[in-house]
């Protein structure tokens, strides 16, 4: 069965400049992560949802940082007035629900290049 | 604080070896941890999970031990191939959200 995808897999943008990141879950998961993963580092945790609800938006790093989800599956996650400091590599993941126990499955990731 | 630690530095190891992979945490009480593998350019994939009242968890060549006590998980592969070759990320719970706090990751390779 198809997997979770992310678009685009590449994506290189000017300073200042606004991007979304797309990423479609595993058909039937009802939750969904979103990760950071800087340049030898390990993830990061941004947000997750459960269907259409955030209900922890604490990694968000500022408020030029957004995500949503629509009809319990495919997620944006939009960054405003990009930064340098905003290169890496975003990851997006899926689980069955937000119980525990629950493994998550990632897609293969957006790198974002700020220049 | 909270913190989740692996060694930073690469372990390299002689293919057939054993090979382990240390995970501590502090100032967290999960009750389950989960270990991921991450290869190059790569998403992480799903390895094991151990709950807080398992000891040991094995799968196939792959061995997890979960010390509550020390705060601490083990990670072995055992009869290590080349393909083994990756990054291992351990994972933890902070809560009850299924949300998940992951450690840097080591990496690990195995020489033929």
């Amino acid at each position: 069965g198809a997997g979770v995808s992310q678009s685009p897999s590449n994506k290189v943008t000017e300073k200042g400049k606004d991007v979304e990141l797309r990423c479609d879950p595993i058909s039937g998961h009802t939750a969904l992560y979103w990760y950071r993963q800087s340049l030898g580092q390990g993830l990061e945790f941004l947000i997750y949802f459960q269907g259409n609800s955030a209900p922890d938006k604490s990694g968000l790093p500022s408020d030029r940082f957004s995500a949503e989800r629509t009809g319990g599956s495919v997620s944006t996650l939009t960054i405003q007035r990009t930064q340098q400091e905003d290169s890496a590599v975003y990851l997006c993941a899926s689980s069955l629900g937000t119980g525990t126990y629950n493994e998550q499955f990632f897609g293969p990731g957006t790198r974002l290049t700020v220049l | 604080s909270q913190k989740i630690e692996q060694n930073s530095e690469a372990l390299n190891i002689q293919e057939g070896k054993t090979a382990t992979l240390t995970c501590n945490y502090t100032n967290y009480s999960p009750a389950y941890l989960q270990w991921y593998r991450q290869d190059p350019g790569r998403g992480p994939v799903f390895l094991l999970l151990i709950r807080e009242n398992e000891k040991e968890k094995r799968k196939e060549r792959l061995k997890v031990t979960f010390d509550t006590t020390l705060k601490q998980s083990l990670f072995h592969i055992t009869a290590s191939q080349p393909a083994d070759s990756a990054t291992y990320l351990c994972a933890l719970p902070p809560g009850n959200t299924g949300k998940l706090i992951f450690g840097q990751g080591t990496t690990l390779q195995v020489k033929p």
